[in-house]
């Protein structure tokens, strides 16, 4: 089946510095990924859809400034968390729509990236 | 390997009760999780389980048997607008999430 990696698993990071974390999709082409921001035992919350070649839309109340986006090429999206705080830790989770299902419906997720900000 | 297997889809009737099964092969375990996503819209939380037996909430419950890698979601009085997929997700021993591939519920009048 479809796989979607993240890297890293999970970082530790002193505040005011950024960090970027990648989305893969393994095997099959994703012209659409999506960003979640999980918090525990609760939903997931869509921070911005990547498209490949543009730029990504946010959702309300998401700083767009904060939260770099780049979705260079099918099989890759990056988010960059810039200048982070410590209330910007948390487990962040990508998924990918596979093109070549024709299902627009069916997402594949990620691992996951655990994020702490001392 | 890491693995987690549900059936792709699914079709019951309004008002009667459906059980969605999942299987899971995870590298330790730190709970399983049951979420619901419409079509165009993020996953909702259902659930968690982490320790065996059966959690009641609402219409909606969820089990787990640890020994048997299982884990199912059952969904009573069904309703029209529980037509979604449903996706289950266990946790490993570095907290990451293992997803399936999601069961797509189809409810019929």
């Amino acid at each position: 089946g479809a796989v979607v990696s993240q890297h890293p698993s999970w970082v530790i990071c002193k505040s005011g510095t950024s960090v970027k974390i990648e989305c893969r999709s393994l095997d099959f082409q994703a012209t659409t990924m999506f960003w979640y921001r999980q918090f525990p035992k609760q939903s997931l919350m869509l921070m911005a859809t990547s498209n490949e070649g543009s730029k990504a839309t946010y959702e309300q109340g998401v700083e767009k400034d904060k939260f770099l986006i780049n979705h260079a090429s099918l099989t890759l999206s990056t988010l960059t968390v810039t200048s982070a705080h410590p209330e910007d830790s948390s487990f962040y989770i990508c998924s990918a729509r596979d093109l070549g299902t024709g299902d627009t419906d069916t997402q594949y997720f990620g691992p996951g990236t655990r994020l702490t900000v001392l | 390997g890491q693995n987690i297997d549900q059936p792709t889809e699914m079709t019951a009737t309004e008002g009667a009760i459906v059980q969605i099964n999942c299987t899971y092969q995870t590298s330790g375990f730190n709970g399983l999780f049951w979420y619901q996503q419409h079509a165009g819209e993020a996953p909702t939380f259902l659930s968690y389980n982490v320790l065996d037996g059966l959690e009641e909430k609402g219409r909606f419950s969820s089990f787990l048997s640890r020994s048997k890698g299982y884990s199912y979601l059952l969904l009573k009085e069904l309703q029209m607008k529980d037509s979604a997929s449903y996706l289950c997700a266990g946790m490993d021993s570095n907290y990451q999430l293992i997803w399936g591939a999601g069961t797509k519920l189809i409810i019929k009048p």
